[in-house]
């Protein structure tokens, strides 16, 4: 159980270009998820808090006219990168938390997004 | 304020060694929640343990193991026998009652060679 996929796994966009990742909590209900993003050989940077059914949380520094969040059910959350530029490169990760354990947060295995 | 260090940047040991793995947290909170992440090379993170403050009993599954002593505010893992399979970058995190944001050490490569 507890399981989280994210697709897709690897991108390669252009410039200026919008890319969509999507994370889904295959066998549990997640009324909470979390967008992280690491850059390579460090720790995990939260970027944003997204709670089914309401807008997003982001943390600090994060812009969220960049980084569109949409929680639109129980087991699925989107982040779209719009306007990528090649800074926004980077391994996103989402977790989901389910609702109905003990707030422990499932990791999926993560979208490496490379924009040239 | 919250924090979680992990002073180890890397370690190699050779298989069957023992290892621990240093896990230091700040947090002004009697309610929290420890956790341990491993992150192998193909970047999935996979949830080992989650321990909360009020549980302070060691605990022990397979070859790990976690000692949680509140007054060092210490939460380390030691893998016993270790194998070339638990080579992964490891991460200790640390969330409070009140906050779904977990808080992640700068993590630990281990590095187990045969």
């Amino acid at each position: 159980g507890a399981v989280v996929s994210q697709h897709p796994s690897w991108v390669i966009c252009k410039s200026g270009t919008s890319v969509k990742i999507e994370c889904r909590s295959l066998d549990f209900q997640a009324t909470t998820m979390f967008w992280y993003r690491q850059f390579p050989k460090q720790s995990l940077m939260l970027m944003a808090t997204s709670n089914e059914g309401s807008k997003a949380t982001y943390e600090q520094g994060v812009e969220k006219d960049k980084f569109l969040i949409n929680h639109a059910s129980l087991t699925l959350s989107t982040l779209t990168v719009t306007s990528a530029h090649p800074e926004d490169s980077s391994f996103y990760i989402c977790s989901a938390r389910n609702s109905g354990g003990a707030d422990t947060q499932y990791f999926g295995p993560g979208t490496r997004l490379t924009v040239l | 304020a919250q924090k979680v260090t992990q002073a180890q940047t890397e370690i190699s040991v050779v298989e069957k060694e023992d290892v621990t793995l240093d896990c230091v947290y700040e947090t002004r909170d009697t309610t929290y929640y420890l956790f341990w992440y491993k992150q192998p090379p193909s970047g999935e993170l996979v949830f080992l343990i989650r321990r909360n403050s009020f549980d302070e009993q060691n605990e022990i599954s397979g070859r790990y193991s976690w000692n949680f002593q509140k007054s060092t505010s210490s939460f380390n893992f030691t893998i016993t026998a270790s194998q070339v399979v638990d080579s992964a970058v490891y991460f200790c995190a640390l969330s409070e009652e009140n906050t779904d944001k977990l808080i992640f050490g700068t993590g630990t490569r281990l590095q187990v060679f045969p």
